[in-house]
């Protein structure tokens, strides 16, 4: 079945720090994956997304690549601010009509000054 | 507004009781999905509407379970004899696109 693992939180970072987040997938055909950001006391937000295979998607200095060779999309950016401290969610949708998503646990960022 | 809206956004209620939760979706989105956030876990599928039909219910966790949707607009999720493991935030999401858009959800609490 289709399903996506992401690494388990909190992590806790200084401001500046480089951050990755850890994001692998299963799922059959070609998904489209997706980051998601929920910011305390707001919304989920799509924070990027990638439909194909080499596809990086970026949005406010965050990138990730679509590596299907690795089943992977790694969430990253250079030097952090304290602003973004937020959970961030990855997730899959199915290629077809019904485009529910698949979603990852979450991972909890803090970003300390 | 522009955006997917929920009501309430808080609901307190006893076990044994229902619940009806509102989603209102972005005006022409032809799809809606619900979806439910328990604490310290990740996003779980309730069910998806095309319209104003629901091709897939297969994440509804049991009978006490219903949804609706009608004028290709809003959509109720109704929780009949609420049990304990129901309290969660219950997320609605409409669809432009390949993206979904998210209401701010309902933070249900059954006591």
């Amino acid at each position: 079945g289709n399903s996506v693992t992401q690494m388990e939180g909190p992590v806790t970072l200084s401001e500046e720090a480089f951050l990755t987040i850890n994001c692998t997938y299963t799922a059959t055909g070609y998904p489209s994956l997706f980051w998601y950001v929920q910011y305390p006391g707001e919304g989920l937000q799509l924070l990027l997304k990638a439909t194909k295979a080499d596809d990086k998607g970026s949005n406010k200095g965050f990138e990730a690549t679509y590596r299907k060779e690795t089943t992977s999309f790694h969430l990253e950016k250079g030097s952090v601010q304290v602003s973004d401290s937020a959970v961030y969610f990855c997730a899959l949708n199915r290629p077809g009509n019904n485009r529910k998503l698949i979603w990852g646990l979450g991972t909890s960022l803090a970003v300390n000054p | 507004g522009a955006g997917v809206s929920q009501s309430p956004s808080n609901k307190v209620t006893e076990k044994g009781k229902d619940v009806e939760l509102r989603c209102d979706p972005i005006s022409g989105h032809t799809a809606l999905y619900w979806y439910r956030q328990r604490l310290g876990q990740g996003l779980e599928f309730l069910i998806y509407f095309q319209g104003n039909s629901a091709p897939d219910k297969s994440g509804l966790p049991s009978d006490r379970f219903s949804a609706e949707r009608t004028g290709e607009s809003v959509s109720t999720l109704t929780i009949q004899r609420t049990q304990q493991e129901d309290s969660a935030v219950y997320l609605c999401a409409s669809t432009g696109g390949n993206e979904q858009f998210f209401g701010p959800g309902t933070r249900l609490t059954v006591l």
